[in-house]
């Protein structure tokens, strides 16, 4: 069955500083990996996602992540933060080897960024 | 193409009562996946629909809950006999269901209230 983790529940970065979010996956197959912002009282967002090729991948609002097959993980990183950036991030993923649509998420993780 | 839409944005039921979630996918879009947020936590699958068809239920509550996604209108998800603990944001999200590695759209959710 796959998985996701987040193990920070919250990460603060001051303004114009890199940040990172963690997260860390596990499936049987190959993985798709998605990250999600959600701003306060509305819904999900897409931000970017993985699927082959190019293990460095750019998103939306200057994002970026990068899928690491041996340590299985999928961080998601801005080389300099800004503070309309704080909101909830979800990493997510579906397994490749099992032909679903079925998208598991992590818990989140809240980022804080001050001026 | 209206993005994802769910009715009502909030609802208020007592303990008991029934509530009612609609969700209506993005025009072309034949899949829906059901997730519920609980204040300070992540997204927990719930349930994975194609038209008419349940896929994976495997996040649903064994009683009380249930969803449908018929041929014709939205899909459902339908809570019985309200608890407190019911309440929670219930999120919808549709994908085409023609690639796997698609991204979900999502809608910006129902806030269920059990007083």
């Amino acid at each position: 069955a796959q998985s996701v983790a987040q193990p920070e529940d919250q990460v603060n970065v001051a303004e114009g500083n890199p940040l990172t979010v963690k997260c860390t996956y596990s499936v049987s197959g190959n993985p798709y990996l998605f990250w999600y912002v959600q701003y306060p009282n509305r819904g999900l967002q897409f931000l970017l996602k993985y699927i082959t090729g190019d293990n460095l991948v750019k998103g939306s609002y200057g994002f970026e992540a990068e899928f690491n097959k041996s340590q299985t993980s999928f961080h998601l990183k801005k080389p300099s933060a800004l503070v309309s950036d704080s909101a909830l991030y979800f990493c997510a993923v579906r397994d490749a080897g099992t032909g679903g649509f079925k998208t598991i998420f992590g818990a989140g993780t809240r980022l804080f960024v001050k001026a | 193409n209206a993005g994802v839409m769910q009715n009502p944005r909030h609802l208020v039921r007592r303990r008991g009562q029934e509530a009612r979630l609609r969700c209506s996918p993005m025009k072309g879009h034949s899949h829906v996946y059901w997730y519920r947020q609980l204040p300070e936590e992540g997204l927990k699958f719930m349930v994975y629909l194609q038209k008419e068809n349940i896929i994976d239920e495997s996040g649903m509550p064994k009683e009380r809950f249930s969803a449908e996604f018929p041929k014709e209108g939205p899909s459902i998800l339908r809570i019985q006999q309200v608890v407190r603990g019911d309440s929670a944001a219930y999120f919808c999200a549709s994908s085409p269901g023609t690639l796997q590695g698609e991204k979900a759209f999502f809608g910006q959710g129902t806030r269920l209230t059990v007083v």
